[in-house]
C-alpha cells in the first residue's frame, strides 16, 4: 500500500523559498503511469494544483505559478520535493503530496494523498 | 475564486440523501471527467469518485457522482455521521492546461 509524507520547514520568511519534500513508501516513484503531485489549500480556502513530476520526469506546472515553482525528484530516496521562490503571505497553505493517474483521457485523480503540512509565511 | 463553484455548505439527518453540486464551463465540467474528494481537516483527503461515476474499491456505494452538461454532483444516501466532512470536485481544465477543484462544501451530518 503506497503512502506519502510531507516532510519540511513549517515556517518560512517574506522573499525566501519555501523547500518540501514528499517522501514515497510502499512503491517506487519510477513505476507505474503516475504524477507526482503538489497540492496546496491556504486557510478558508479550496484546493489548488502546483504541479506535478510524471513518471518518466516530465514536469507539468500551474501557468499561475509556474515562474516561481520547481518540482524535481530524487529517485536513489523515493522522493520528489517542491521549492516555491520569492514567497508572500499568500503562500500560506496547507501543502499536499499525492499521486495521481489517468486513464481513458479522464481527469486525472489524486489517490492516495499524504496527510498534508502547513507552512506559515511570516517575519 | 475556485475555478468550479460548489455551495459552501450542505446539511441532512442521519439515513437521509444528500447531494452536493459543482458547476463548471465548457472548458472544464463540460468537456472533461469529474472527481469527487472527502476531506476531514487534519487528515489525508480521500478519492471517493473518478472519471464521473466511478468508486474506487473500498468506497460504499452510497456514493455516487453524475455529469450533465457543464455541472456535476455527488449523492451520499443513508447518510452517516462518519460522513460529515468537506468535499471537493475537480476537473481537467482545458484552458489552464491542468485540474482545476471546486471551493468545497461542508457536510454536516444534523
Amino acid at each position: 500500500q503506497v503512502q506519502l509524507q510531507e516532510s519540511g520547514p513549517g515556517l518560512v520568511k517574506p522573499s525566501q523559498t519555501l523547500s518540501l519534500t514528499c517522501t514515497v513508501s510502499g512503491g517506487s516513484i519510477t513505476s507505474g503511469d503516475y504524477y507526482w503531485s503538489w497540492i496546496r489549500q491556504p486557510p478558508g480556502k479550496g484546493l489548488e494544483w502546483i504541479g506535478y513530476i510524471y513518471h518518466s520526469g516530465r514536469i507539468y506546472y500551474n501557468p499561475s505559478l509556474k515562474s516561481r515553482v520547481t518540482i524535481s525528484s530524487d529517485t536513489s530516496k523515493n522522493q520528489f520535493s517542491l521549492k516555491v521562490n520569492s514567497v508572500t503571505a499568500a503562500d500560506t497553505a496547507v501543502y499536499f503530496c499525492a499521486r495521481g493517474r489517468s486513464s481513458n483521457g479522464w481527469t486525472p485523480w489524486f489517490d492516495p494523498w499524504g496527510q498534508g503540512t502547513l507552512v506559515t509565511v511570516s517575519s | 475564486q475556485s475555478v468550479l463553484t460548489q455551495p459552501p455548505s450542505a446539511s441532512g439527518a442521519p439515513g437521509q440523501r444528500v447531494t452536493i453540486s459543482c458547476s463548471g464551463s465548457g472548458s472544464n465540467i463540460g468537456r472533461e471527467s469529474v472527481n469527487w474528494y472527502q476531506h476531514l481537516p487534519g487528515t489525508a483527503p480521500r478519492l471517493l469518485i473518478y472519471g464521473d461515476n466511478k468508486r474506487p474499491s473500498g468506497v460504499p456505494d452510497r456514493f455516487s457522482g453524475s455529469k450533465s452538461g457543464t455541472s456535476a454532483s455527488l449523492a451520499i444516501s443513508g447518510l452517516q455521521s462518519e460522513d460529515e466532512a468537506d468535499y471537493y470536485c475537480a476537473a481537467w481544465d482545458d484552458s489552464l492546461n491542468g485540474p482545476v477543484f471546486g471551493g468545497g462544501t461542508k457536510l454536516t451530518v444534523l
